[in-house]
């Protein structure tokens, strides 16, 4: 069993709509959840982390955290073609373990 | 803003070769990593190091080594190139001591072993 799961997609979306994005990871002693974006042909960057359980919001981005079912996720409100990238789930299990899947690639459709 | 510089964007090198990957951070992070990305396995860990001189292994550390001798480079090595090492590699770093790993990435270094 992977350490953290994602669905390869493509998901795609209409411009506007919301976006959903999710991940599943087997270690419960996971700490720290994070959100990258990656563009085609670039390094990821990091659009949000999360923590503790519920939600945290940053603009149109929302994390979803849910650690008794270990499910993290990602809305993406009022969905842009300029969000059509692949996302990228992370888990920290120790202070220098991060796991990452292997990536949602989400195309806005304008 | 953190810049996190990999030395060569593309690099084709023959089996056998010894190869280097240099990557250089200015934010005074304590934390580096060399990670390789391929398509449908992701992002794996190949080496990391947390001080000048310390590395630990990740989840793929055969065939590579790493060199911290500064605290702002970290070199991943190839001793002995091979075709199944043919990928990208993405140098990362962070700030120790964080509740959170954010990672800062460099714009990788694409690896072609012929």
């Amino acid at each position: 069993q992977k350490e953290v799961e994602q669905n390869s997609g493509p998901l795609s979306v209409p411009e506007g709509a919301i976006a959903s994005l999710n991940c599943t990871y087997s270690d419960r002693g996971s700490q720290s959840f994070f959100w990258y974006r990656q563009y085609s042909g670039k390094s990821p960057e990091l659009i949000m982390s999360i923590y503790s359980n519920g939600d945290k919001e940053d603009g149109r981005f929302t994390a979803q955290l849910n650690k008794a079912s270990q499910y993290v996720s990602l809305l993406i409100r009022d969905s842009q073609p300029s969000d059509s990238a692949t996302y990228l789930c992370a888990v920290q299990t120790g202070a220098n373990n991060l796991f990452f899947g292997t990536g949602t690639r989400l195309t806005v459709i304008p | 803003d953190v810049k996190v510089t990999q030395s060569s964007r593309y690099l084709v090198k023959r089996t056998g070769e010894k190869v280097f990957l240099e990557c250089v951070q200015d934010m005074d992070h304590e934390n580096m990593f060399w990670y390789r990305q391929d398509p449908g396995l992701g992002l794996r860990l190949i080496y990391f190091s947390y001080d000048v001189k310390m590395k630990e292994k990740g989840d793929i550390p055969e065939g590579y080594s790493v060199s911290r001798e500064k605290k702002e480079r970290f070199s991943l090595i190839l001793e002995s190139a091979s075709t199944n090492q043919t990928s990208m590699y993405l140098c990362a770093s962070s700030a120790s001591g964080q509740l959170e790993l954010s990672l800062h990435f460099g714009n990788g270094t694409r690896l072609t072993v012929t």
